[in-house]
C-alpha cells in the first residue's frame, strides 16, 4: 500500500523568502504524485501533478516540485512566499484503482508566513 | 476547468437527527467520486468510494449504515449521517473524477462541509 510523509507539522518564513516543504512517498510503482494547497475552512485546490517526463513540475501560484525518484521525494518548492500563501499544504501519492487514481494524502504541512 | 459543488457548507443538527450532504460536478460527469473526513489540524482520511448507479465501496472502520451514500446520477452524490452524534462532528470533503477525462487527472474537491452536533 501506498504511503506519504510530510516530516515537517510547521513551517514558517517570513515574506519575500524562499519555500520548500518536503514529501516523501513510499509505493511499490511510478507514483502519480500530487501537491494540494487548502485555505481555512476549504476545500483543497490542486496546486500542480506529476506522472511522467520531465521531473520538474511548474504548477500555479509560482509553486513548483521535483520528483526525485532515488530519494523517494517530491519536495514542493518557491522562490518568494507571498503572505497569502499561508495555508495548509498536502502531499498525495495516486494509485490506480480501475479507472480512477486514489490519492493517499500525508498529514500536511501548515505554512506560516511572517510579514 | 472542472468545478465540484459542496453543499451546505456549514450545518449545525441536534443529536439524534440525519443530516444530508450533497456534491454536484457541474460542468462534467463524474462516474466516480469520494468522500473524505477531516478532523482538525490532519489529514484527509477517505471514507468511501461512490461509482454511479452501484453501492458505495466503504474504507475500513467505516459505518456503512451511519454514513449513507447515494450516488444516484452522473452528476450529484449524497452522504448522509444518520442518527448523529457530537463525535460525528468533522469537516467532509468530497471530489469527483472523471477517467474519461485525460486531461484532469488528478481531483476536483468541494469547498467541504463543516458538521457540528450538538
Amino acid at each position: 500500500a501506498q504511503s506519504v510523509t510530510q516530516p515537517d507539522i510547521h513551517i514558517t518564513v517570513s515574506e519575500g523568502a524562499s519555500l520548500e516543504l518536503r514529501c516523501n512517498y513510499s509505493y511499490g510503482a511510478t507514483p502519480y504524485l500530487f501537491w494540494y494547497v487548502q485555505s481555512p475552512g476549504q476545500g483543497l485546490q490542486l496546486l500542480l501533478k506529476y506522472f511522467s517526463g520531465d521531473t520538474l513540475v511548474q504548477g500555479i501560484k509560482g509553486f513548483e516540485a521535483e520528483f526525485k525518484r532515488s530519494q523517494s521525494s517530491f519536495n514542493l518548492r518557491k522562490p518568494s512566499v507571498h503572505w497569502s500563501d499561508a495555508a495548509e499544504y498536502f502531499c498525495a501519492v495516486g494509485a490506480r484503482s480501475g479507472g480512477s487514481y486514489i490519492p493517499t494524502f500525508g498529514r500536511g504541512t501548515s505554512l506560516i508566513v511572517h510579514p | 476547468g472542472a468545478v465540484v459543488s459542496q453543499h451546505p457548507s456549514r450545518v449545525i443538527c441536534k443529536s439524534g437527527t440525519s443530516v444530508k450532504i450533497e456534491c454536484r460536478s457541474l460542468d462534467f460527469q463524474a462516474t466516480t467520486m469520494f468522500w473524505y473526513r477531516q478532523f482538525p489540524k490532519q489529514s484527509l482520511m477517505l471514507m468511501a468510494t461512490s461509482n454511479e448507479g452501484s453501492k458505495a465501496t466503504y474504507e475500513q472502520g467505516v459505518e456503512k449504515d451511519k454514513f449513507l451514500i447515494n450516488h444516484a446520477s452522473l452528476t450529484l452524490s449524497t452522504l448522509t449521517v444518520t442518527s448523529a452524534h457530537p463525535e460525528d462532528s468533522s469537516f467532509y470533503i468530497c471530489s469527483a473524477s472523471n477517467p474519461r477525462d485525460r486531461g484532469n487527472y488528478g481531483y476536483t474537491f468541494g469547498s467541504g462541509t463543516r458538521l457540528t452536533v450538538v
